[in-house]
């Protein structure tokens, strides 16, 4: 079975402050994608990056970051000297592709509410 | 493109009312599906299909029944609304996980 777990459900900085948002993944299979995925108050979900299981180098993207490591099962997400129009509920997912019938099916985790304050 | 379309942006049911939400996508992309969001709770699976003609039931299909007679439709429907389904729902679909997940705008439903 599939599980995300997102341990931080609120965290609140202030502007210009670095944040950690944990993400904690259990899987049996070997091939799998993890995303993270922001949603902003005005609800849609906003796509930030996609990690194969093979891959574990970290990547940076502006002021975003990515932590994965497969021995933790953790793919944690860095956002460097935040901002206010950071404010969203941030998601952690994974998608499993060992096997057909569960290919196409995303697991989430309950999500962190970041707030920047300015 | 277009993605994936959802409709409707917003719907207000009376308890025992059904109703279709409708997901389209022009992509032909093989795997749809149906999440709904509710508050702490996270995206959890109601419905999928890895294909037209085959469907399958998530974590929460209670109350969900879906169809896929066509690559690009994955209609959504609610037989007799109850006020547990007031939710906000999200459709999906990908050519595969490799590739990423496109999602509708979603749809807010509230059952009173």
């Amino acid at each position: 079975a599939q599980k995300v777990t997102q341990a931080q459900t609120e965290i609140s900085v202030v502007e210009k402050e670095d944040v950690t948002l944990d993400c904690v993944y259990e899987t049996r299979d070997t091939t799998y994608y993890l995303f993270w995925y922001k949603q902003p108050p005005s609800g849609e979900l906003v796509f930030l990056i996609r990690r194969n299981s093979f891959d574990e180098q970290n990547e940076i993207s502006g002021r975003y970051s990515w932590n994965f490591q497969k021995s933790t099962s953790s793919f944690n997400f860095t956002i460097t000297a935040s901002q206010v129009v950071d404010s969203a509920v941030y998601f952690c997912a994974l998608t499993v592709a060992d096997r057909g019938s569960t290919l196409g099916r995303l697991y989430f985790g309950r999500g962190t509410q970041l707030t920047v304050w300015p | 493109n277009a993605g994936v379309t959802q409709t409707p942006k917003f719907q207000v049911l009376k308890t025992g009312q059904s109703m279709t939400l409708q997901c389209a996508q022009d992509m032909n992309h093989e795997y749809m599906s149906w999440y709904r969001q509710d508050p702490g709770m996270g995206l959890r699976l109601i419905h999928y299909s890895v294909g037209a003609g085959i469907t399958d039931q998530g974590e929460v299909p209670n109350g969900y029944n879906v169809s896929r007679s066509t690559t690009e439709d994955f209609p959504l429907r609610l037989l007799s609304a109850a006020p547990s389904q007031t939710s906000v729902y999200f459709c999906a679909s990908t050519k595969g996980g490799l590739y990423g997940y496109t999602f509708g705008s979603g749809t807010r439903l509230t059952v009173v």
